[in-house]
């Protein structure tokens, strides 16, 4: 087990509403990053948070935001869903400079 | 811009057969390479990692070498398992500048039949 949690596990919203996912790292990582994984493909990078600011974003329009608390825990937020958000959602959790990290289970984000 | 590709799956395999995962990279510098494994129903696990050229990841089995002549970094394993059943991604994160994103390969279905 690698101490990444996430919650929800799955999730089912209606096109147009907003969701929050959320994400705990382990302990000690400082820095996290949220992947989108749509089915049958690889992780796509969304964004990445160090120190409550964020460190390096992917090619997702403004509706996907983020946080991070200073306990390094994190948020991704996503407004005015469309159906293809529907993807698993991952957090993966390093400490800064750190080469690998370390993943949760994902969330299941269905929108219908 | 960077890029991973991996070898098209689905791979199925009898156990105790030689598995062999291709992949191939395009980066500017020296970037570092990984292998990581998804179980069904599981999030993704770091399998392996190699940071240098000709450096030689490892992991429960499971080897892949740095080859930066063919800008390669392919997964192999002598004798699998069926709980080697799972996809597996190739990734890389470049060394250059302030890049802090894994680019990942589209991952490799492997299913072993007892």
């Amino acid at each position: 087990e690698t101490g990444v949690t996430q919650s929800p596990t799955h999730l089912i919203k209606t096109r147009g509403q907003q969701v929050t996912l959320r994400c705990s790292s382990q302990s000690g990582h400082n820095t996290v990053s949220w992947y989108q994984q749509a089915l049958g493909q690889g992780p796509q990078f969304i964004f990445q948070y160090y120190r409550e600011e964020e460190n390096g974003r992917g090619n997702f329009p403004p509706r996907f935001s983020g946080l991070q608390f200073p306990n390094y825990s994190s948020e991704l937020n996503v407004n005015a869903l469309e159906l293809d958000d529907s993807a698993l959602y991952l957090c993966a959790s390093s400490s800064q400079g750190a080469l690998g990290a370390f993943f949760g289970q994902g969330t299941r984000l269905t929108v219908v | 811009g960077d890029s991973v590709t991996q070898m098209e799956g689905p791979v199925t395999l009898s156990e105790e057969a030689c598995l062999t995962i291709n992949c191939t990279y395009t980066a500017t510098g020296y970037p570092s390479l990984f292998w990581y494994v998804q179980y069904p129903g599981e999030g993704l696990q770091l399998l392996l990692k190699a940071t240098k050229a000709d450096d030689k990841g490892s992991n429960k089995g499971f080897e892949a070498t740095y080859r930066k002549e063919t800008t390669s970094f392919h997964l192999e394993k002598g004798s699998v398992q069926v709980s080697d059943s799972a996809v597996y991604f190739c990734a890389l994160k470049s060394n250059a500048g302030n890049n802090r994103k894994l680019i990942w390969g589209l991952g490799t279905s492997l299913a072993v039949n007892p």
